[in-house]
């Protein structure tokens, strides 16, 4: 059973672009979460998709946003790049309560 | 406002020396306490969760155990690949998802 996993695994842009990040599930998880973790500090959670919706948000402004798909893969977009935006980004799937993350994607802006 | 502390933020080890990790947390009703390891540059993995005071889980050398202020990870004889950074993360009850609310970690090296 493959875990979940997210593409690409690094990442550079500069200010000002815009990047898209992938995620797919472990087999048999609907829900899929995404955190930033910025370095030493603990991931923050940015939203969470169920049933193709957004059904909650963390305190992260408009030019985050996402999508999941039918088959219940998602994509984080990040529009307008700041240099505060550089960190891990995680990805999590679930079918209850526990979430199960993947390896992420190193983001880099310059 | 839910929060989660993690003390302490470092600890080295020397291999087979026994110690605790706290975790204390605020939130408003707890559904789940959850703690993971996390690998240098990898995504945290999952190690136990627990639900209600006095709960207790093992997997090898770990041990969880919860309150209903705080959280401890004991570690029992540790060995080098032990070393990780190990966060604690609270689920809260009610509201619309399952998202946790992470602590900042800690860093435990194990030295042989």
């Amino acid at each position: 059973d493959a875990g979940v996993t997210q593409s690409p695994t690094h990442l550079i842009k500069t200010r000002g672009q815009q990047v898209t990040l992938r995620c797919s599930p472990k087999s048999g998880h609907d829900t899929v979460s995404w955190y930033q973790q910025a370095l030493g500090q603990g991931p923050q959670f940015i939203f969470q998709y169920y049933e193709e919706e957004e059904r909650q948000r963390g305190n992260f402004p408009d030019r985050f946003s996402g999508h999941q798909f039918p088959n219940y893969s998602s994509e984080l977009n990040v529009n307008a790049l700041l240099l505060g935006d550089s960190a891990l980004y995680l990805c999590a799937s679930s079918y209850q309560e526990t979430q199960y993350f993947g390896p992420g994607t190193r983001l880099l802006v310059l | 406002e839910d929060q989660v502390t993690q003390s302490p933020e470092a600890l080295r080890l020397q291999e087979g020396e026994s110690s605790s990790l706290n975790c204390s947390y605020t939130v408003s009703g707890l559904r789940g306490l959850f703690w993971y390891r996390q690998d240098p540059g990898k995504g945290p993995e999952f190690l136990f969760t627990l639900y209600s005071a006095g709960e207790e889980k093992e997997k090898e050398r770990l041990k969880a155990t919860l309150t209903k202020k705080e959280s401890f990870l004991h570690i029992t004889a540790p060995k080098p690949e032990d070393s990780a950074t190990y966060l604690c993360a609270v689920q809260p009850r009610g509201g619309a998802t399952n998202k946790l609310i992470f602590g900042t970690g800690t860093l435990l090296a194990v030295q042989p």
